[in-house]
């Protein structure tokens, strides 16, 4: 069975200041891996995705993750934050070959103070 | 053009009610899919339906039934509303089932049973 655990639930940082969120997973296969994010009442909106191919990925809006297998972490980061950033993130797991059955961390919450 | 919409946005009701949320997609997508977030943002997947067949079904009470009277629509009816169902239910879509697919969300409805 997979699971994902972000680490911390409120993250806070000021603008122009670098952002981590961290995600570890647990998974019985090569999972794929998602970050989410949604903005207050909206929809969750993908920010980006591993499957299998580089282990940089650069997502949307200037965010980009890592994975590390031999940790088995997913933390997303951005240089530089930005006050539209605030927002609830989610961390995604999927095993490889199976149904679509997504499990998501409990989010955590960006704060981004002037 | 609102690619994953659903309705109502907000949902107050008393408890032993039957209520329908409503959700479509113009996305021209083969997957739908109504996800439970509750008071601490925890998401959990209900159902899952591909072209109009059920292929995801959580373990959650008969009381909640979803249907899909094409593959645009996905529906979700609730009888006898429980405390417990206060929640935002999120549609979502995709274009395939399994895989690094990324899901479209609506922007959710907030049920509140009192």
């Amino acid at each position: 069975a997979q699971s994902v655990t972000q680490l911390d639930s409120h993250v806070s940082v000021s603008e122009g200041t670098p952002v981590l969120l961290r995600c570890n997973y647990s998974s019985s296969y090569s999972p794929s891996l998602f970050w989410y994010v949604q903005h207050p009442n909206k929809g969750l909106q993908l920010l980006l995705k591993y499957t299998s191919a580089a282990t940089l990925v650069k997502g949307i809006n200037g965010f980009e993750a890592e994975f590390k297998k031999s940790e088995t972490s997913f933390h997303l980061t951005k240089p530089s934050a930005h006050m539209s950033d605030a927002a609830e993130y989610f961390c995604v797991v999927k095993p490889a070959g199976t149904a679509s059955k997504l499990t998501f961390g409990t989010g955590t919450r960006l704060q981004v103070t002037l | 053009d609102t690619a994953v919409s659903q309705t109502p946005k907000y949902l107050v009701t008393q408890m032993g009610n039957d209520k329908s949320i409503k959700c479509e997609q113009n996305l021209g997508h083969d997957t739908m899919y109504w996800y439970k977030q509750d008071s601490k943002k925890f998401l959990k997947i209900m159902f899952s339906y591909n072209n109009k067949e059920l292929i995801i079904n959580e373990t959650v009470p008969n009381r909640f039934s979803p249907k899909s009277p094409d593959k645009a629509h996905l529906n979700l009816h609730i009888n006898s509303l429980e405390l417990g169902d206060s929640a935002v239910y999120f549609c979502a879509s995709s274009q395939e089932l399994s895989g690094g697919e990324k899901l479209f969300f609506g922007s959710g409805t907030q049920l509140s049973v009192l």
